[in-house]
């Protein structure tokens, strides 16, 4: 199976800040790779897929880039509603395998 | 819209059963592939089955293969997760999920989840 490595595990930060994400994959996954934004108690939401695209009605301060195995989620002006926990999901192959998890805090 | 629902989740003790449902509709549910995702409590996701759009195909997680199968009735837009030999890391919110305005890729339709206890 593909693992997902994804870094930092927690990340606090304030309004208005940059923040960036990894996930390493443990193979060659070309660009099929998502991100996700989960909130308490709600299901995960997609924010980008194919590495770099943006699903319909994501805002344009999330960015995704990489393709291979180094993928990166960029947030560049966090927002308060921003403030979650965030995943990366690879679609290259079953098993699919998601990240760890990036628990977005506010300092 | 798509709508995924979730049902079936309870309380089960260990060793015992249980049969979660995931109700479709929005979309031409006979032509998409299906997944169950599982999440533990304050833990991260993971996968656990997926299957065809006819049923055909079917993967299961190493963590579930031969105590849990998939399947699915397009005939009533339903998708299903029988669940055996239940132990207490079974433990979690159970989501169904797919790939539907994507087509193909990560996915991008979750139901809202049903939650499973295993406990005595």
């Amino acid at each position: 199976a593909i693992q997902m490595t994804q870094s930092p595990s927690s990340l606090s930060a304030s309004v208005g800040d940059r923040v960036t994400i990894t996930c390493r994959a443990s193979q060659v996954i070309r660009n099929d790779l998502g991100w996700y934004q989960q909130k308490p108690g709600k299901a995960p939401k997609l924010l980008i897929y194919a590495a770099s695209s943006r699903q319909s009605g994501v805002p344009s301060r999330f960015s995704g880039s990489g393709s291979g195995t180094d993928f990166t989620l960029t947030i560049s002006s966090l927002q308060p509603e921003d403030f979650a926990t965030y995943y990366c999901l690879q679609d290259y192959d079953y098993p699919r395998t998601f990240g760890q998890g990036t628990k977005l805090e506010i300092k | 819209e798509v709508q995924l629902v979730d049902s079936g989740g309870g309380l089960v003790q260990p060793g015992g059963s249980l049969r979660l449902s995931c109700a479709a509709s929005g979309f031409t549910f006979s032509s998409y592939e299906m997944n169950w995702v599982r999440q533990t409590p304050g833990k991260g996701l993971e996968w656990i089955s997926f299957i065809s759009s006819s049923g055909k195909t079917i993967y299961y997680a190493d963590s579930v293969k031969g105590r849990f199968t998939i399947s699915r009735d397009n005939g009533k837009n339903s998708l299903s997760l029988q669940m055996n030999s239940l132990r207490a890391e079974d433990t979690a919110v159970y989501y169904c999920a797919s790939a539907i305005t994507l087509v193909a890729g990560p996915f991008d339709s979750w139901g809202q989840g049903t939650l499973v206890t295993v406990s005595s």
